[in-house]
């Protein structure tokens, strides 16, 4: 119940694209999700993060879209550009308490 | 500007060595976190600390052990190391309860032989 899952491990797309990176839940305690990037040789930073009471959050190219029914939720890059290569974490926590990540999606862009 | 830093960013170890792992926040922050990172498994927490002096384990802490003395100090000590514990290393702190932004550093890559 404290899993997240993330899918794809993967993901090529041509500059200029949308990016989509999907994530689900089982607890339905969970009341903060947030999206973190890491870049090689870094460590992982917050992107950024959605509450359970809205179904959509943007900043820039970046947007959360959050399907509470579903306990799904997702990470699209729009515009997609070579500086967007990195590993992308979903995560989700609840009370502030500790994070649980998911596994990882590493995206490479195409120029 | 907040600042995360780790003591070492490679390290090369022998199986059965003791191992110390440190890591410094200069942000003032009550809680610290140290998590593995291993490809296709994300980042898994193996312990935290909410104040000094105080601990609680993660998902993985068989082989972990940490201590935290000073507020700006935590550090993950594998007793005996051993080759499964290859691994990159992560610490983070966090602020106090209704702040949820973790700050990470840039991690250790440990190599166990």
């Amino acid at each position: 119940q404290q899993q997240v899952k993330q899918s794809p491990q993967s993901l090529i797309v041509q500059k200029g694209g949308i990016s989509i990176i999907n994530c689900a839940y089982e607890n339905t305690a969970f009341d903060y999700f947030p999206w973190y990037q890491q870049f090689p040789g870094k460590g992982p930073a917050l992107l950024i993060a959605i509450r359970p009471d809205v179904s959509e959050k943007k900043e820039g190219r970046f947007t959360i879209s959050f399907n509470k029914s579903a306990k799904q939720f997702s990470l699209h890059i729009m515009d997609s550009q070579p500086g967007d290569s990195a590993t992308y974490f979903c995560a989700a926590t609840f009370g502030a308490q500790k994070l649980v990540f998911g596994q990882g999606t590493r995206l490479t862009i195409n120029p | 500007d907040v600042k995360v830093t780790q003591s070492s960013r490679y390290l090369v170890k022998r199986t059965g060595e003791k191992v110390f792992l440190e890591c410094v926040q200069d942000m003032d922050h009550e809680n610290m976190f140290w998590y593995r990172q291993d490809p296709g498994l994300g980042l898994r927490l193996i312990y935290f600390s909410y104040d000094v002096k105080m601990k609680e384990k993660g998902d993985i802490p068989e082989g972990y052990s940490v201590s935290r003395e000073k507020k700006e100090r935590f550090s993950l000590i594998l007793e005996s190391a051993s080759t499964n514990q290859t691994s990159m290393y992560l610490c983070a702190s966090r602020g106090s309860t209704g702040h949820h932004e973790q700050y990470f550093g840039p991690g250790t890559r440990l190599t166990v032989t």
